[in-house]
């Protein structure tokens, strides 16, 4: 069965500094790896996704992720973090021939200015 | 591109009611999802459609939930006799045919007193 851990539910960053949120996933066949955001009273909305092209996933507002089969690992990381992007980030794994997505727990970044 | 709208966004019901949500996908969507969030927790998938066919619903949480997509276009998902555990944000995703990615919907909130 698919299943993501995210660890570190609660991440503090001072504002530009670099975010990272740390994934690894589990699969039974080749995964498609996505991470949705969450704002306050708002839609999840993709930031990224791979799905077997390049290793290297560049996203919306500055983020990127890499994946590591031999890790199992699709990190998420940002360069400088911004207030906006304050957040719930969720880690998300998606079993190839399965149209289930299976949620991490979340990790809630704050940034302190 | 509109996109996933759901209604209400926000019902509050007295245990032992029965409630029904409505989920609009993206016009050229052809497969649609419902998930459940509680608090602190990702996502959990429920069921999926395709077209009008339901294709995945072991994951319903009981033989109180239902859902149907009787065109293949919007959705309802309904709950009887509503307990208080059934308190949660019910999120609504579609997606186009042979894609990965859902893009989901704002939610609606449901509060059982």
């Amino acid at each position: 069965a698919q299943s993501v851990t995210q660890l570190d539910s609660h991440v503090s960053v001072s504002e530009g500094t670099p975010v990272l949120l740390r994934c690894n996933y589990s699969s039974s066949y080749s995964p498609s790896l996505f991470w949705y955001v969450q704002h306050p009273n708002k839609g999840l909305q993709l930031l990224l996704k791979y799905t077997s092209a390049a290793t290297l996933v560049k996203g919306i507002n500055g983020f990127e992720a890499e994946f590591k089969k031999s890790e199992t690992s699709f990190h998420l990381t940002k360069p400088s973090a911004h207030m906006s992007d304050a957040a719930e980030y969720f880690c998300v794994v998606s079993d190839s021939g399965n149209n289930r997505l299976a949620f991490g727990k979340g990790n809630q970044v704050v940034v302190i200015p | 591109d509109t996109g996933v709208s759901q209604d209400p966004r926000h019902k509050i019901t007295k245990r032992g009611q029965n409630v029904t949500f409505r989920c609009d996908p993206i016009s050229e969507h052809n497969r649609l999802y419902w998930y459940r969030q509680t608090l602190g927790q990702g996502p959990e998938f429920l069921t999926y459609f395709q077209n009008e066919a339901q294709l995945e619903k072991s994951r319903l949480l009981s033989d109180r939930f239902s859902a149907e997509r009787p065109k293949g276009s919007f959705s309802t998902l309904e709950i009887q006799r509503t307990e208080q555990g059934d308190s949660a944000m019910y999120l609504c995703a579609s997606s186009g045919a042979g894609v990965s990615e859902q893009y989901f919907g704002p939610g609606t909130r449901l509060t059982v007193t």
